[in-house]
Order: structure tokens, then sequence, then C-alpha cells
């Protein structure tokens, strides 16, 4: 399973913009980046997937290098509900494929 | 659209008793999954099912660890006997059998387990 490298910890302001990085140099051309969050006490939730070009979706918004080894989940005014473990997983093309979660950052946000 | 469903949220049992989680996929999903996680750590897959046949079992400890998904529906993890080291929540989690990459997973809440 290729890896990703993630900050152990973040720590951002409460309706500032937020970046988390993701290292992920060895990913195949069939890889698509996926990233999951997981709030206290509760399990992993889907944020947002991409393969070569940028995303956009309700909650965040995903920019992918050119060469597409790293990549940088962004929340655009985080909330402190935003304050979880967030995860960059490589997966491979196939929709039924598992996930292989890393340590992830955990992400603090300050009122 | 109901969730993932988990039972029990939590079980405290002592080392060498045999404790069994279920879980209830979205209904549809043909995909299931049991990921154990230990405090501090990430989610580590332990078994995943496509409808009821075992896909991936690679990581699951199978001298005390068991799992069935009977009729591709529900599915229940067994520990038997229990370590210490078990102590974790243990999550469940579904996804549609999908085309390209669109098997987003939804998980359950987890059930915490504790090996005194």
């Amino acid at each position: 399973d290729a890896k990703t490298t993630q900050p152990n910890s973040m720590e951002s302001n409460e309706e500032e913009p937020v970046h988390l990085p993701c290292n992920h140099s060895t990913i195949s051309g069939t890889d698509y980046i996926h990233w999951y969050r997981q709030l206290p006490s509760q399990g992993p939730e889907y944020v947002i997937h991409g393969l070569t070009s940028n995303v956009n979706n309700r909650m965040a918004s995903l920019a992918i290098a050119e060469d597409r080894k790293s990549s940088t989940l962004i929340l655009h005014r985080a909330t402190l509900r935003d304050a979880a473990v967030y995860y960059c997983i490589l997966r491979g093309p196939l929709g039924a494929q598992k996930l292989v979660f890393g340590q992830g950052t955990r992400l603090t946000i300050n009122p | 659209e109901a969730g993932v469903a988990q039972s029990p949220r939590y079980k405290i049992i002592e080392k060498r008793q045999s404790v069994a989680f279920w879980c209830n996929p979205i209904s549809g999903h043909a995909t299931l999954y049991w990921y154990q996680q230990i405090l501090g750590q990430g989610p580590k897959l332990l078994i995943q099912f496509q409808n009821n046949g075992v896909v991936d079992d690679s990581q699951l400890p199978k001298d005390r660890f068991s799992a069935e998904r009977l009729k591709g529906v529900d599915s229940t993890l067994k520990i038997q006997p229990a370590k210490l080291e078990d102590s974790a929540v243990y999550l469940c989690a579904s996804s549609p059998l999908t085309g390209l990459n669109t098997g987003e997973l939804f998980f359950g809440e987890g059930s915490r387990l504790t090996v005194l």
C-alpha cells in the first residue's frame, strides 16, 4: 500500500482558512487521493477525493500538485466543529478497495 | 438514510472471556469492513467482506478473532479469548459496490472494548 506523510498535529483559529498538507511521493498513476476525518468519539467520515485535478465540495477543497507527489486539504473557514484527526489516504482505482489509514493530523481549532 | 449501526457501544470484559460485536450496514451496500482502532492510532483493517465472501482477512488474528456475514447483510465480529491488547474501538464500515472509485466508506460509531 502506497504511503502518505502528514504532520502529527496542526493548530488554527476559528474562521480562518486551514491548509492540511500530505506528501505521497510514491503515488502510482492510478491511485486516488482520499481524505477522511474523525471527530472525537466517532467513526471516520469521508471528506473529499481526487485524482489529478483540484476538487471542491461543500466541506473542503483538495489541491493536488502537478506531479501528484503532494496534496493539500483546504478548509476555507474553520469552525470549532472541524477539530478532528484528518487522514490522507491513497486508494486504488476500484471502488471496493480497502482504506489503509496512517496516523493522520490532529487539527485543533482555537476560538 | 439510516447509517451503519453497531452494538454494543461499550463493553468491558476480563481477559480470556469472549465478546461479540454486531454491525448492520447501510441497506444495499455490498462491501463491509471491520477495523480495529487502538487509542492514539489510525484504524487498522481486520477483515473485508464483499456480499458474504471474504475479500481480505490478512490482518485478522485468526487464532482468536472470527467474523461472519451471513446472507450478505449483517455481520458479527467475535473475539475468543480476549487479551489485554484487544482493548480498542471496533469500527464497522460499509460501501456500495459501484464503478470506478466512487465507493465512499460509511463508518459506524464503533464499539469500545475494554479488557481488564
